[in-house]
């Protein structure tokens, strides 16, 4: 089955470091642009990061230098080591197939980030 | 950065009923535009990309339009599944989203 699993998600304190993990099932990760998409609370999505099939890395101006996207091809996955969180990455996090310049097809069901003391 | 405005920010309609819904970009995107579909507690669900193509398993009474900056997603006859949030998403330079238009039962 094609499908895509994120894991990671908890509350964690202001400053503090989390790393989300996406596990993809039924195609293959290095073929395709994968990113991070997160929703706030209440708000539209915003696009986080992505992972380009040929290697390469971007980041949204909110979490760059302080977000790192990765991917483990062994395994299939896509990871988001998150550092020096904020209140405002409070959101559930999506792992999503696409990006770039290529729709979003395939998402996960996320899970919740909440950043707080 | 481009701006995504979605008109309107609520839409009251009966299901049987047509709708349409209203993206505007700040600047031009070509056909770089996506539509997606978000139920309470569920994933975005792509619904529409590049302006006008369905994604895969979308029924037909689906459809999208425009180019440039003025964009328009049409639901052609509401079903009661259909009544959710829906946002717009360019990709022509970066990666945004409007800020959504909610589709209430009348």
């Amino acid at each position: 089955e094609v499908q895509l699993v994120e894991s990671g998600g908890g509350l964690i304190q202001p400053g503090g470091s989390l790393r989300l993990s996406c596990a993809a099932s039924g195609f293959i990760v290095t073929s395709n642009y994968m990113s991070w998409v997160r929703q706030a609370p209440g708000k539209e999505p915003e696009w986080v990061s992505v992972f380009f099939p040929g290697g390469g890395t971007n980041y949204a101006d909110s979490v760059k230098g302080r977000f790192t996207i990765s991917r483990d091809i062994s395994k299939s996955m896509l990871y988001l080591q998150m550092n020096s969180l904020r209140d405002d990455d409070t959101a559930v996090y999506y792992c999503a197939r696409g990006g770039w310049s290529t729709y979003f097809d395939l998402w996960g069901r996320g899970t919740l980030v909440t950043v707080s003391s | 950065e481009v701006v995504l405005t979605q008109s309107p920010a609520t839409l009251s309609l009966s299901p049987g009923e047509r709708a349409a819904l209203s993206c505007r970009a700040s600047q031009s995107i070509s056909t770089n535009l996506d539509w997606y579909q978000q139920r309470p507690g569920q994933a975005p669900r792509p619904l529409i990309y590049g302006a006008s193509y369905r994604a895969t398993g979308i029924p037909a009474r689906f459809s999208g339009s425009g180019s440039g900056t003025d964009f328009t997603l049409t639901i052609s006859s509401l079903e009661p599944e259909d009544f959710a949030v829906y946002y717009c998403q360019q990709r022509s330079h970066w990666i945004t989203f409007g800020q959504g238009t909610r589709l209430e039962i009348k």
